[in-house]
């Protein structure tokens, strides 16, 4: 148990679809963050909201959607997706993302996204 | 942000010790250095964190000489579920929330 809930765990949508990713943390953090990590690659940081607020968006193609309504809760909403974003979606925490570097981030387990 | 270089692979066999190494050339006087370790379908977790000498643990020690240019992440006497990626981060105070992972280490611990 991590302190990081995401779900659902796997997801299968056709491009036209329109689904949304949930992630919550349960450790007081400040601080979210959205991953995405594609079969042998390393894990590519889409975005980072601070005390809701959204501090970095890593050039992230606008079919993708982040809300974070509080510091518990963060969603990514998916809209027309292509085949090449299957991945596993991943949602983090930290206590503040602009703080002291010692910080290490809290992981969920990810969402599997398979896009027909 | 200091980009770090690790070997892509290693191996090793039960009751072993393991070092993997971590290059960071670049890294700044703020950078601390973080470790993390991935199974298959699970996100990263944290195994450990350090700015200079030895840190340790209960799964594992840290060590960085003195020009912090290299850091070595060793697990004592691995067992077979250790076998995951590891990952070797270095952050700053300014940018500590932009962690940038490279492709890690992926190490096999065989029986």
């Amino acid at each position: 148990e991590t302190g990081v809930t995401q779900t659902p765990r796997h997801l299968v949508m056709g491009m036209t679809n329109k689904k949304s990713l949930k992630c919550e943390q349960h450790l007081g953090h400040n601080a979210m963050y959205w991953y995405k990590q594609s079969a042998k690659k390393p894990l590519e940081l889409m975005f980072v909201y601070n005390f809701k607020e959204q501090t970095e968006n890593n050039s992230v193609p606008s079919r993708f959607s982040p809300e974070c309504p509080n510091s518990s809760h963060l969603f990514l909403h998916l809209h027309t997706l292509q085949p090449e974003d299957s991945a596993l979606y991943l949602c983090a925490s930290s206590q503040d993302g602009q703080g002291a570097p010692n910080q290490p981030q809290h992981f969920g387990d990810g969402t599997r996204l398979s896009i027909l | 942000l200091a980009k770090t270089t690790q070997p892509i692979s290693m191996d090793s066999y039960e009751g072993q010790e393991v070092n993997i190494t971590c290059s960071h050339n670049n890294i700044a006087t703020n950078d601390y250095i973080t470790w993390y370790q991935q199974f298959p379908s699970q996100g990263p977790r944290f195994i450990i964190q350090g700015y200079k000498t030895k840190v340790t643990n209960e799964v594992a020690s840290l060590f960085i000489p003195a020009d912090r240019k290299s850091s070595t992440l060793s697990l004592p006497r691995v067992s077979l579920s250790d076998t995951a990626v590891y990952y070797c981060l270095v952050g700053d105070m300014d940018s500590s929330y932009k962690l940038i992972f490279g492709s890690g280490t992926r190490l096999l611990v065989r029986p």
